[in-house]
This record gives structure tokens, sequence and C-alpha cells, in this order.
């Protein structure tokens, strides 16, 4: 384990379903992200959370939102979600400064 | 043209080989660079982090940081067939502060 936990680790889901993927750090990082990675494309960043605050929303469609009650914790709310969604969405976290991201195993989603 | 450039593969080596893989970049104000290795069904773990230009070594592996080609370099010494994983740079700095910017990662195969 990373110290970065995902869960759950697989999910499929129907494109009415509504669903909640779930990321938990405890190494006292400031940081925590959501990317999503789809085969054959680079790491999409999706959000941003800085001390609990959204600072970064890269143009994420509205099925997708986000809530991060407390910095340990970050979640990714799913409602009606396309085929295109399906792929591996990951959480990460870092501290403050430029020392890298430590990621979790991610959420393996299908939507069918 | 992508921010960062990196060859997708498939690289396949004989167990023993040097392993060269390189990412190009166009942002001259990325000052720190990083690899990620990734195996299957997990999230990328750190492998290597560097800062400015010049060279790194841990162990079987080196990174390389030349800033004026705006090239980077990791290379795998004795590569074993555990090294097989998809292998991401990223890098920061400059207007985008701690957050990374991904190549897409260029998958490594290294065969008994």
């Amino acid at each position: 384990e990373t110290g970065v936990t995902q869960t759950p680790r697989h999910l499929v889901m129907g494109m009415t379903n509504k669903k909640s993927l779930k990321c938990e750090q405890h190494l006292g990082h400031n940081a925590m992200y959501w990317y999503k990675q789809s085969a054959k494309k680079p790491l999409e960043l999706m959000f941003v959370y800085n001390f609990k605050e959204q600072t970064e929303n890269n143009s994420v469609p509205s099925r997708f939102s986000p809530e991060c009650p407390n910095s340990s914790h970050l979640f990714l709310h799913l409602h009606t979600l396309q085929p295109e969604d399906s792929a591996l969405y990951l959480c990460a976290s870092s501290p403050q400064g430029a020392e890298g991201y430590t990621f979790g195993s991610g959420t393996r989603l299908t939507v069918v | 043209q992508k921010e960062v450039e990196q060859d997708p593969g498939p690289l396949s080596v004989p167990e023993g080989a040097i392993v060269s893989l390189n990412c190009t970049y166009s942002n001259s104000a990325f000052q720190y660079f990083m690899w990620y290795r990734q195996y299957s069904r997990k999230g990328p773990e750190l492998l290597m982090y560097t800062y400015s230009s010049g060279n790194k070594e841990d162990g079987r592996f080196t990174a390389q940081v030349d800033k004026s080609s705006k090239y980077i370099s990791l290379f795998i010494r004795d590569s074993q067939p555990s090294d097989s994983a998809t292998y991401l740079c990223a890098m920061s700095g400059g207007n985008a502060g701690n957050m990374l910017t991904f190549g897409g990662g260029t998958r490594l195969m290294v065969k008994p």
C-alpha cells in the first residue's frame, strides 16, 4: 500500500446509476487530486483540492462531482455516466511543494 | 504539440540489457522532473526525482536532465523481468507550480 487507499477497486455501473469513488490518505498531505487514465492516453487531471478547497476543475463534465470533506478524504460522485467514461480513476496526494505525488491503486470503472 | 512527448512503445528488451527511456518537453519553465513506474492494475509509483539539470543515480536507475535541450532520460542497467511496466515522465515548475504534467508513458517489456 502506498498510503493512498482507493475504494472500490472495480466498479461496473449503468448509465443511469449513481455511485461514488472514495480516496483516503494518512500521509499528512495537503493536496489531493483526481486523475482519469484511459487506454493509450496520458493521465488527465480532473480536480485538485488544496487544504480542502477546490483549486482546479479541468473542464470536467458535471456528471462528475468531487467532494473533499477534510484533508484526508476525497470523493468522486458519479451520475448518468457515458460508456466513454470507462477508465481507471486515480487519486493522488502531495505535500506542499514539488516532491511529486503519491498515487492510489485506482478504481477501474466500466460504464455499461 | 503536446507539452510533454514520450514514445509509447512498447519497448521489448532481453534481460540484462540497458534500457533508455526518454521524454521531450516544450515548457522551459519546468524545473522538477520525475519518473513514475506503473505496473498493470496499479497506480503510478514515484521512481526518481530530480531538480534542474544533471544526473541522479539510484541503484540500477539513472535519471538525466538536459534543460538546454528540454530532454530527460531514464536509464535502467541490468534490466530484469520485474522492470516490465509502463514508465511515465512528469515535470513541474514555473507557472504550473507544483502541478505535474505527465507524458503518455512508455511500456517496457523485459524478456527472460
